[in-house]
């Protein structure tokens, strides 16, 4: 099993649902974090959380919402889905300073 | 907004030749700094780290880091075409315990057999 998963892998969803996306982790990390990647734009930080009761808003939080279940779970939810929210979305975990991360398979988003 | 430069590329080097990829970041503080590759339509991997200024070799792969110029760059020696992919730089923010990465938008790297 991989160290990090998300789900679903591939989701098309029309514009105005609310879509949740999921991610779990064994790897034991406390951190976690939400990306989105865009054709020239690269990664970009939506969500990350520290701890169960910590969760900082990134450089482009408008439009998505998180929960942190529990330290191995964190969630990713699009309250009212629109069509440039279509990008690929990555969780990312790591076990702190001076350390990288490690990613999940990404979850291929598309709004129609 | 720390900012983390890279070519965006394509570099396109033959079977063999030595791939070099550079990244430049504006946070003088930072202390560490990460390459990923990335095939298409894959998550990022982790594929070199480096902390202290100089060299860093890891089998065909060499990270060097200057930090008075705040320059990163990988070296890939003897590339392969399985070296073809998507190279991104990351750099923390310095300070605190609010710790997380700004990443390049990568050099596309494309190796002709």
């Amino acid at each position: 099993d991989a160290d990090v998963t998300q789900t679903p892998r591939n989701r098309i969803t029309k514009t105005g649902k609310r879509i949740m996306l999921e991610c779990s982790q064994t790897k034991g990390h406390d951190r976690m974090y939400w990306y989105r990647q865009d054709p020239g734009l690269g990664l970009r930080l939506i969500y990350y959380s520290f701890d169960v009761k910590d969760i900082n808003k990134g450089e482009i939080s408008d439009g998505y919402s998180v929960s942190r279940q529990a330290q191995a779970k964190f969630s990713l939810s699009l309250e009212s889905a629109i069509p440039n929210q279509t990008a690929l979305y990555f969780c990312a975990t790591s076990v702190g300073q001076g350390h990288g991360y490690t990613f999940g398979s990404g979850t291929r988003l598309t709004v129609v | 907004q720390k900012e983390v430069e890279q070519n965006s590329g394509p570099l396109s080097v033959p079977e063999g030749a030595i791939a070099s990829l550079n990244c430049t970041y504006s946070d003088r503080g930072s202390q560490s700094f990460f390459w990923y590759r990335q095939y298409s339509g894959k998550s990022p991997e982790l594929i070199m780290s480096i902390y202290s200024n100089g060299d860093k070799e890891d089998g065909r792969f060499t990270a060097q880091l200057n930090k008075a110029s705040q320059y990163v760059s990988l070296l890939i020696r003897d590339s392969q075409p399985s070296d073809s992919a998507t190279y991104l730089c990351a750099v923390p923010n310095s300070g605190g315990s609010n710790y997380k990465l700004t990443f390049g938008k990568g050099t596309l790297l494309t190796v002709n057999p």
